[in-house]
C-alpha cells in the first residue's frame, strides 16, 4: 500500500509571495489532514477534510491560507502572502473513515526568508 | 481547552536501559491514544495505539493505560540507539461528527550508546 504523497518536499521563497503544496493521501483514506510543525512542537492542526467537505479548519489563519479537496482524493494548501512565520515543517496525513489513527507523508519544509 | 502534556526533556538514557515516556490528558471522554515516533527531519511514525486500560506490548514497546488518572505512558526495553528521536502523545477528542486528535509537544529521547 502506497504512502502519503507530498510535494514539493523542500521550498524557500520570500516573504509575500505565494506558495501550494500537494498532498495525495492512501488509498481509500476518506479524511485528510494539513497540520503545521514549528521545531520544537508537536502538529498543530490547520484543516480537516472528510471526503471533500471541510469538518474542521477553526486553526487555520483564512486570510491568508486556503486549502481545497475538490474530488475527495487529492488536497492543496496554499498560503499567500508568506510571512517569515510561516517557516514550518507542512504536513499532510490520512485515515480511514472514522478511525483516529493517522498516517502522515514526509511533510514540506517551507522556509520565508 | 482540551490539552495533552508531556515532558519536554531531553530525557537521556544510557544503551540497553529502559525509557520511560509519560503523557497526561484532559479529557475524560478520550478513549483513544497513540505514540508516534519522529526522527530528526522526518515526520511522525505511528508505533503504538492503546485504547483500554492496562498494558499492550509490542516487541520492544508496552504503552500503559490509566484512564482514571488520565496518564498513559510508553516505556522502551532495552534501549538502543537508534531509538533516539521525539515522541509524541496523541489522544483523540469527538465533537460531533470530527474525530480528531490532540498532540503534545513531544518528548526528546537520547539513548547513550
Amino acid at each position: 500500500e502506497a504512502g502519503v504523497a507530498q510535494s514539493p518536499r523542500y521550498k524557500i521563497i520570500e516573504k509575500r509571495q505565494s506558495v501550494a503544496f500537494w498532498c495525495n493521501p492512501i488509498s481509500g483514506h476518506a479524511t485528510l489532514y494539513w497540520y503545521q510543525q514549528i521545531l520544537g512542537q508537536g502538529p498543530k492542526l490547520l484543516i480537516q477534510f472528510q471526503n471533500n467537505g471541510v469538518v474542521d479548519d477553526s486553526q487555520l489563519p483564512k486570510d491568508r491560507f486556503s486549502a481545497e479537496r475538490l474530488k475527495g482524493v487529492d488536497s492543496t494548501l496554499k498560503i499567500q502572502p508568506a510571512k517569515l512565520e510561516d517557516s514550518a515543517v507542512y504536513l499532510c496525513a490520512s485515515t480511514h473513515l472514522g478511525l483516529y489513527e493517522q498516517y502522515f507523508g514526509p511533510g514540506t519544509r517551507l522556509t520565508v526568508t | 481547552q482540551k490539552e495533552v502534556e508531556q515532558n519536554s526533556g531531553p530525557l537521556s538514557v544510557p544503551e540497553g536501559a529502559i525509557a520511560s515516556l509519560n503523557c497526561t490528558y484532559s479529557d475524560r471522554g478520550s478513549q483513544s491514544f497513540f505514540w508516534y515516533r519522529q526522527y530528526s527531519g522526518k515526520s511522525p511514525e505511528l508505533i503504538m495505539s492503546i485504547y483500554s486500560n492496562g498494558d499492550k506490548e509490542d516487541g520492544r514497546f508496552t504503552a500503559q493505560l490509566n484512564k482514571a488518572s488520565q496518564y498513559v505512558s510508553l516505556l522502551i526495553r532495552d534501549s538502543q540507539p537508534s531509538d533516539s528521536a521525539t515522541y509524541l502523545c496523541a489522544v483523540n477528542i469527538n465533537a460531533g461528527n470530527n474525530r480528531k486528535l490532540i498532540w503534545g509537544l513531544g518528548t526528546s529521547l537520547a539513548v547513550n550508546p
